[in-house]
């Protein structure tokens, strides 16, 4: 069962374009919600994570906006850049000693010239 | 210095065979765990360990054996390799607790079973 649904797969953004990225969630018992960036052969690395007291935070040029009603959220990467070039997992997991993230399926972010 | 190295970072293995991958990590941190990213780069938790003690373990076939002598090493061991068991196993490392949601992850062991 798949609790984290993440769209697009791919995404091709020119440069100075704005790129977004959408997930959906199932259990509402998730409290934290982070987006992970993974370059090519490395480890994937925290970007910027929220919380569902909040409906927006942003560092940056990268903003998560966060819908709790429909259980939604997305990352928004303002004036994107070749450098974004990555793959972004959206994440969820409630808080505590034993909790786990459960990840979305990945977006394959190209930023073109 | 790497917070949370791995190693081997590629492991290219017979069927059949017996191997395991190495994780330290330097951030005092007092929870680990190791995930397997797929060829679809689905990650997928597999197990966790808080304080050298197993808190969480997921669906994995009892050929994977973690081994966690100190909290700040988390070894992985897996006996009679299959195709399937092709994959990237990224360690990680978090604080238990209210923080145990802020991973910090190896750059991952690429095994390659054949």
């Amino acid at each position: 069962q798949q609790q984290v649904k993440q769209s697009p797969q791919s995404l091709i953004v020119q440069k100075g374009g704005i790129s977004i990225i959408n997930c959906a969630y199932e259990n509402t018992a998730f409290d934290y919600f982070p987006w992970y960036q993974q370059f090519p052969g490395k480890g994937p690395a925290l970007l910027i994570a929220i919380r569902p007291d909040v409906s927006e935070k942003k560092e940056g040029r990268f903003t998560i906006s966060f819908n709790k009603s429909a259980k939604q959220f997305s990352l928004h990467i303002m004036d994107s850049q070749p450098g974004d070039s990555a793959t972004y997992f959206c994440a969820a997991s409630n808080t505590g000693t034993a909790s786990k993230l459960t990840f979305g399926t990945g977006t394959r972010l190209q930023v073109t010239l | 210095d790497t917070a949370v190295s791995q190693t081997p970072k590629y492991l290219v293995t017979q069927m059949g065979n017996d191997k395991s991958i190495k994780c330290e990590q330097n951030l005092g941190h007092d929870t680990m765990y190791w995930y397997k990213q797929d060829s679809k780069k689905f990650l997928k938790i597999m197990f966790s360990y808080n304080n050298k003690e197993l808190i969480i373990n997921e669906t994995v076939p009892n050929r994977f054996s973690p081994k966690s002598p100190d909290k700040a090493h988390l070894n992985l061991h897996i006996n009679s390799l299959e195709l399937g068991d092709s994959a990237v196993y990224f360690c990680a490392s978090s604080w238990g607790g209210s923080g145990a949601n802020v991973l910090t992850f190896g750059a991952g062991s690429r095994l390659t079973v054949l």
